[in-house]
């Protein structure tokens, strides 16, 4: 299956630590986003990257997020000082194209839970 | 930026009966407008789209109307099954975006199919 790809898959940590989220895009695809998704709502941007270029961030990202992308490949997403308010489904999804809206694929998701 | 409604929020139908969703936007500027089907625990798959450049889209027993004067987008799917039962999210892009990556998603809508 060369869909995008995440890991983990689930993830429970306690306050005030660190967590980093791993998204493998689909191959060929050079744009990247990262969603967060609570329950009963639908995905919130975050933020996206024109292959390793990080061109727009949600004014959700608190500095304690960081997202970043080397070489245009595999993606990062770290939470510093985690907070219960962090705990949702954080979901990647990768697309292809230079200019104009492509679709995109949407990776499983990590589920972050904050005890 | 883009504002999404989407009515209803849950949606039961009869196996066999057709679903519609519909889904108003705000900005006027924007050129496409993806479907998605999330089951539970999983990421969310898209299952249609359509450009501002038509009026209608069709795949099998999934169709997309779109009114770009009304800026309103509807999912219809005929011939419901009970696999069909999930959650529908509508999306539209955020034209003043500085990238072509910031999809705003509607609030979702519940459908559930009966045997």
């Amino acid at each position: 299956d060369t869909g995008v790809s995440q890991n983990p898959r689930h993830k429970i940590t306690k306050r005030g630590q660190n967590v980093t989220f791993r998204c493998d895009p689909i191959s060929e695809h050079n744009r990247l986003y990262w969603y967060r998704q609570t329950l009963g709502q639908g995905p919130e941007f975050l933020t996206y990257f024109q292959n390793e270029a990080q061109l727009e961030k949600s004014r959700l990202l608190s500095d304690r997020f960081s997202a970043e992308r080397p070489k245009g490949s595999f993606s990062t997403l770290e939470i510093q000082r985690t907070e219960q308010g962090d705990s949702a489904m954080y979901l990647c999804a990768s697309s292809e194209g230079v200019t104009g809206y492509t679709e995109a694929f949407f990776g499983q998701g990590t589920r972050l839970t904050v005890v | 930026g883009e504002n999404v409604e989407q009515h209803p929020s849950t949606l039961s139908v009869q196996e066999g009966d057709s679903a519609v969703i519909k889904c108003t936007y705000s900005d006027s500027a924007s050129n496409y407008f993806p479907w998605y089907k999330q089951e539970l625990g999983k990421g969310p798959q898209l299952i249609i789209d359509i450009r501002s450049n038509v009026g209608e889209k069709k795949d099998q027993r999934i169709a997309v109307t779109l009114n770009k004067t009304a800026k309103h987008f509807s999912l219809h799917i005929t011939e419901t099954q009970p696999e069909d039962s999930a959650v529908y999210f509508c999306a539209a892009p955020t034209t003043s975006s500085t990238s072509y990556g910031k999809l705003t998603f509607g609030q979702g809508t519940i459908l559930t199919v009966h045997p």
